[in-house]
Formats: C-alpha cells, structure tokens, sequence
C-alpha cells in the first residue's frame, strides 16, 4: 500500500513570498490532517478535512494560510505572504475515519520550509 | 488550555541499557497514542492504549497507561541504534477530539 506523499521535501523561500505544498493521501483515506512542526516542538494540528470538507481550521492562520482538497482527494496548503516564524516542517497525515477512541494517522514525509 | 508534558526532553544512553520517557497531562485523557519519528520521516504510531492501567508491549518496548488516564511512560529494554529517534506522545482528552502531541523526547542510543 503507498503511504501519503508529499512534496516538495524543501522549499526555501524569502519573507513576503508564496508558497504551496501538496499532499496526496492513502487511496480510501476519508481524512486529511495538516500539522506545522516548529523545531523543538510536537506536530500542531493546522486544518482537518472530512472528504472535501473542513471539519476543524481553529489554528489555521487564515489571514495568511489556506487550504483546500478538492474532490476529497489531494490536497494543497498555501501561505501567502510567509513570515520568518512560518519556518517549521509540514506534515500531512491522513486516517480512514476521523472519529472514535482509536484510529491511526499516516503520516508523509513532511515539506521542510525555511523562511530568509 | 490543556497541555501535554513529556520528559525528558533529551535521553542519550549506551547500547543495551533501558530507559523511559514519560508523558503527562492535569486532564484525563479518553485515549493516548506514542509514536516515533525519524529524521527527516513523519511519526509511525507504535501503540494506542485507552483503558487505565493498561499497559502493551511490543518486542522490547512497554507502553503503561495510568490508572487515572492522565499519565503515560514507554519503557525500552535494551536500547538499540535503531530505536534512535524523537518518541512523541499523542492525547486526546475527553472533551476535545483533537488529537495533542507532546513536544517529544529526543533518544539517542550510541552504539
């Protein structure tokens, strides 16, 4: 079975630009998870989808992140304009369900993003 | 706010000793997952427990959950390079759905 599969696996980007990173999750996955990594710190949960809706987006910095998964497939997280503290890797994660005691997450590789 | 605290942050120890990590919470947990993370990797999930006092193993890892759900340790007997990595607990309390991760415990096993 293929994992979830992200890309880039790093971008290098300076402050005030755009940047987008796709996520293509387990065939069958009805969730897709977004998580920022800041060095030093546990995943943080960004934005939950249920198919192609949004079930969760309350640490979603929307006045500069987006995201989308159309058709209740991929995925693309976009920020625009990046700031120097968006430097973190990005994890997409994907689970069959999105409710119950026990249900695991595969995770991608992550997108490691650095912001000069 | 509910936070997850995991210590210690940094563990190096020689091949063939044991250690343990722990992961704690003020707020009852309904289920706490740990997993573990490579370089430049995103966590495998090695075990979910749900139930106070449980506790799993797997080979030569033992995961324990708390009586009182709000606490967690993972144990290693015999450490090995291979079991290298950033071991990173996961709650989800009772009144939230969310699933927290903890910051991690960085292990370091020298050969």
């Amino acid at each position: 079975e293929a994992g979830v599969a992200q890309s880039p696996r790093y971008k290098i980007i300076e402050k005030r630009q755009s940047v987008a990173f796709w996520c293509n999750p387990i065939s069958g996955h009805a969730t897709l998870y977004w998580y920022q990594q800041i060095l030093g710190q546990g995943p943080k949960l960004l934005i939950q989808f249920q198919n192609n809706g949004v079930v969760d987006d309350s640490q979603l910095p929307k006045d500069r992140f987006s995201a989308e998964r159309l058709k209740g497939v991929d995925s693309t997280l976009k920020i625009q304009p990046a700031k120097l503290e968006d430097s973190a890797v990005y994890l997409c994660a994907s689970s069959l369900f999105g409710q119950g005691y026990s249900y695991e997450q595969y995770f991608g590789p992550g997108t490691r993003l650095t912001v000069t | 706010t509910q936070l997850l605290e995991q210590s210690p942050q940094f563990l190096s120890i020689q091949e063939g000793e044991n250690l343990t990590v722990y992961c704690n919470s003020s707020s009852v947990f309904s289920s706490l997952q740990w997993y573990r993370q490579e370089p430049g990797e995103g966590p495998v999930l090695l075990v979910t427990v749900v139930t106070g006092g449980e506790v799993k193993k797997l080979k030569r890892l033992t995961f324990q959950f708390g009586d009182a759900r709000k606490d967690s340790s993972l144990h290693i007997t015999a450490a090995q390079p291979g079991d290298t990595g950033l071991y990173l607990c996961a709650g989800k309390w009772s009144n939230d759905y969310k699933l927290s991760f903890g910051a991690g415990t960085t292990v370091t096993v020298r050969a």
